[in-house]
């Protein structure tokens, strides 16, 4: 399986508060990519680092990549309610195809 | 821009019976279209890869003849669930990603939950 996997799996953090999460993956790839799932619904693409980057800014968030170590962490600052989602990983190994890892369930306490 | 939508957004079916999920770009092109399944608080798992005027390609272990991908034009593409079974309940996602992407990025339509009765 090329399934990568994300800690924690879940994460619950008072409102204002960093959240950080962790992904590993196990193939070479091309780029990585961090989306966000809302209950039951689709997915929302956040930022895209490539392999030959090493971190990435937008907005409220910074995304890591060390693929000596084949991890990502994706940091999101100042936590609102409404970054209550779940956060996915995914490896693009090529042109096309994205291997999800395992997702991290974020709570951000109001 | 980069709107993909799906149709329907819920279906209950019989056992037995078929279902078509429709999975549209609305304002680009796309040659390239994903199809994934997600289990209740689980991540996506990749079915098939389908490609406009050309057979989907199908990850291992999933039965093509069970999920019968169509991609007929750059903007439609179409999963049906052939014969369907409660294990095949489900929230069904598809993704595009444009003909002239400079980019590796895919959109996500919102998804489809299938329920098997």
């Amino acid at each position: 399986s090329q399934q990568g996997e994300e800690d924690p799996q879940a994460l619950s953090i008072q409102e204002g508060e960093n959240a950080t999460m962790n992904c590993s993956y196990k193939t070479s790839i091309n780029n990585l990519q961090w989306y966000r799932q809302n209950s039951g619904r689709g997915l929302v693409h956040l930022i895209l680092i490539r392999s030959n980057e090493r971190e990435k800014h937008s907005g409220r968030l910074r995304v890591t990549l060390d693929t000596s170590k084949k991890s990502s962490s994706l940091l999101i600052t100042a936590s609102r309610a409404a970054d209550t989602a779940s956060y996915f990983c995914a490896q693009g190994a090529g042109a096309n195809n994205l291997f999800f890892g395992t997702g991290t369930r974020l709570t951000v306490i109001p | 821009g980069a709107v993909v939508s799906q149709h329907p957004s819920r279906v209950i079916c019989k056992s037995g019976t078929s279902v078509k999920i429709e999975c549209r770009s609305l304002d680009f092109q796309a040659t390239t279209m994903f199809w994934y399944r997600q289990f209740p608080k689980k991540s996506l798992m990749l079915m098939a890869t389908s490609n406009e005027g050309s057979k989907a390609t199908y990850e291992q272990g999933v039965e093509k003849d069970k999920f019968l991908i169509n991609h007929a034009s750059l903007t439609l593409s179409t999963l049906t669930v052939t014969s369907a079974h409660p294990e095949d309940s489900s929230f069904y996602i598809c993704s595009a990603r444009e003909a002239s992407g400079r980019s590796y990025e895919q959109y996500f339509g919102p998804g489809t939950r299938l329920t098997v009765t």
